[in-house]
């Protein structure tokens, strides 16, 4: 069965600096979302994307994060200048159309040191 | 702010026992609903979607809605010790790209 892919499954940084969390979703879905999980807490919805461009945003994704689909099948989350309170498990999810449920990928567990 | 409400239990039944697991969301516009399993550590899991009043079944799992009473559940029967994870409840919510708010989950424990 198709699977959303990420990459890599841990990332340790420094704190202020750059990380790119990548994505490879299930080949023909067109919706592309990232949400975060915090130890211990809810998953959180940050952006999805479709038709190449950011479709909704939440209040967490500010400046400091983007979304890119650079080359048709990978989909790419980057936080800039991190921050301590971005350590979270990051999960990438995919789905075909807008009745389908999304599949979510294994996720990105990210540590800022 | 349109939410997901869960019991955050844990909720322990014994192995064969049905499981009963409750959600309400607040947005009363909202169109589908799914109950995702999330193992520790784990990325979460479809396991049932259901859109319209009433219940649907899958094997030993059945999902129930109630839309007037803005309510989702999930029954699990026959419950294994491998059923024992966090349950989220998801709601999609109506217009935009529809996001996925989820619940803050219900852990379950299945004792042998």
């Amino acid at each position: 069965e198709p699977e959303v892919t990420q990459t890599p499954s841990h990332q340790v940084t420094q704190m202020g600096q750059e990380v790119i969390l990548r994505c490879v979703p299930i080949s023909n879905h067109l919706y592309f979302y990232w949400y975060r999980q915090i130890l211990g807490q809810k998953v959180e919805f940050l952006v999805s994307f479709y038709n190449n461009e950011i479709s909704e945003k939440s209040e967490i994704f500010d400046d400091q994060f983007s979304v890119e689909r650079p080359d048709g099948s990978n989909f790419t989350l980057k936080i800039r200048s991190t921050k301590l309170e971005d350590s979270a498990m990051y999960f990438c999810a995919s789905r075909i159309d807008r009745d389908q449920p999304q599949h979510f990928g294994d996720g990105t567990r990210l540590s800022i040191l | 702010q349109k939410e997901v409400e869960q019991n955050s239990g844990p909720l322990s039944v014994p192995e064969g026992a049905i499981a009963s697991l409750n959600c309400t969301y607040s947005d009363r516009g909202s169109q589908s609903f799914f109950w995702y399993r999330q193992y520790s550590g784990k990325s979460p899991e479809l396991i049932m979607s259901i859109y319209s009043n009433g219940d649907k079944e899958d094997g030993r799992f059945t999902a129930q809605l109630n839309k007037a009473s803005q309510y989702v559940s999930l029954l699990i029967r026959d419950s294994q010790p491998s059923d024992s994870a966090t349950y989220l409840c998801a709601v999609r919510s109506s217009g935009g790209y529809q996001k996925v708010t989820f619940g803050t989950g219900t852990k379950l424990q299945v004792i042998p």
